[in-house]
């Protein structure tokens, strides 16, 4: 699986949109992006997913380039709840293990 | 509630015992996973199942960890003569096999203190 970037961490106003990069250079084309966050704690939660076209839930947006060479996930209306480190994952579909890097620890300030 | 479990939450154990975690997947979920994290760093995989089939283990399992998943429903983890290294926290992990990008779920998790 491919090997992602992200920056160590980043500061967010309460109830700004949230923009959280991620650098994937070398993924493939059957690789997916899949974003994951975990709070002080507890285990890491599932946000979204996507392969080459952007995606939306209710949690956040994913936004890839159309290189696929990065992404970014976006949270709309960041609140203090949304504090945690942000993993981005490349993965192929059908694949086993997440390899979760170190990840972006995201601070949401009042 | 209707997510993964894991018991106990928290354990501490002094150096050369042995402990069991318990994991409790998504029940209609057929792949089960552990992982284990130290403090500042991500999850590290450790080892799978399909069902009752143990399909990968990471060199991070040494001997004395071993994993089972007797019926294809819940898993142990047990480590034997623990070591103060093996403080960390045991995560588990389910997901429901499929031809798509499926996702995994995680448990809370176990933190383990080795003294």
């Amino acid at each position: 699986d491919a090997k992602t970037t992200q920056p160590t961490s980043m500061d967010c106003a309460e109830g700004r949109a949230a923009n959280l990069p991620c650098n994937h250079s070398t993924i493939s084309g059957n690789e997916y992006v899949y974003w994951y966050r975990q709070i002080h704690s507890q285990g890491p939660q599932y946000i979204i997913h996507g392969l080459k076209n952007n995606e939306t839930n209710e949690m956040a947006s994913l936004i890839i380039t159309e290189d696929r060479k990065s992404s970014t996930l976006i949270l709309p209306h960041a609140t203090l709840r949304d504090t945690a480190v942000y993993y981005c994952i490349v993965r192929v579909a059908g694949g086993n293990q997440f390899y979760f890097g170190t990840g972006t620890s995201l601070t949401v300030i009042p | 509630d209707t997510g993964v479990s894991q018991d106990p939450r928290h354990k501490i154990t002094k150096r050369g015992q042995n402990v069991t975690f318990r994991c409790d997947p998504i029940s209609e979920h057929n792949r089960l996973y552990w992982y284990r994290q130290t403090l500042g760093q991500g999850p590290e995989f450790l080892t799978y199942f399909q069902n009752e089939a143990q399909l990968e283990k990471s060199r991070l399992l040494s001997d004395r960890f071993s994993a089972e998943r007797p019926k294809g429903s819940f898993s142990t983890l047990e480590i034997q003569r623990t070591e103060q290294g093996d403080s960390a926290m045991y995560l588990c992990a389910s997901s429901l096999e499929g031809t798509g990008p499926y996702e995994q779920y995680f448990g809370p998790g176990t933190r383990l203190t080795v003294t």
